[in-house]
């Protein structure tokens, strides 16, 4: 059972760089997340995709890009990492757009120097 | 806005029951969630309950709902050390993004021997 599978699990970037978090799901799930972690900050929503071919922003989605490439892959950009971004990256996905459980993938830790 | 807050620490000994406190503001969730995170994983659905229930039990877990009060509560029976993580609070957002949870910031349980 993959689940949620995200790649990189960690990554050290140099500011100003750019990378891509992939994240991909097996449940054929409808709905896909982009996720921030920073301590004392808690779970914070960059972007969703309710169905493929949609995104929409989240709560902070300033510095960041997203493709729903299929149904099953949703991917997070960083055009020009800042130190700001360091933090944990969490993918997250669910079957339906509203009141059902969402699935996490195990995070990618990413550092920005 | 929709908001969860909940205590950022618990400590208790290991036998002990363990207590997390929870309180939310979306009279119209229907679904409130409790998540588990061990350190360096990602988020594990622990146990959910639907809005119409005032309790739910699930072996050594028992979730109270006081819809009245906006507040949840998560015991941990005969707490053991490997319940040791940061427990979340989540709540579904009806009012802005779509199939968003809300989470607190979490609640560090840390279970002394």
């Amino acid at each position: 059972n993959a689940g949620v599978t995200q790649t990189p699990k960690f990554q050290v970037l140099k500011t100003g760089q750019s990378m891509t978090l992939q994240c991909a799901q097996d449940m054929n799930h409808n709905s896909m997340y982009w996720y921030r972690q920073d301590p004392g900050m808690g779970l914070r929503l960059i972007y969703y995709s309710a169905s493929e071919g949609t995104t929409d922003k989240g709560e902070v989605p300033n510095g960041y890009n997203v493709s729903r490439l299929n149904k099953r892959e949703f991917s997070l950009r960083l055009e020009s990492a800042a130190p700001s971004q360091t933090s944990v990256y969490f993918c997250a996905s669910s079957a339906q757009n509203s009141g059902n459980t969402i699935y996490f993938g195990e995070g990618s830790w990413l550092t920005v120097v | 806005g929709e908001d969860v807050e909940q205590s950022l620490f618990l400590s208790v000994r290991e036998g002990d029951s363990s207590v997390i406190n929870c309180t939310y503001t979306d009279s119209s969730s229907t679904y409130l969630y409790w998540y588990k995170q061990e350190p360096g994983a990602g988020l594990q659905l622990l146990t959910y309950i639907f809005s119409n229930m005032d309790m739910k039990q699930d072996q050594r877990l028992t979730v109270l709902l006081n819809k009245k009060d906006k507040h949840l509560s998560l015991r941990i029976a005969d707490t053991q050390t490997g319940d040791s993580a940061i427990y979340f609070c989540a709540e579904v957002n009806y009012g802005g993004s779509q199939g968003n949870l809300i989470f607190g910031k979490g609640t560090k349980l840390s279970v002394k021997p």
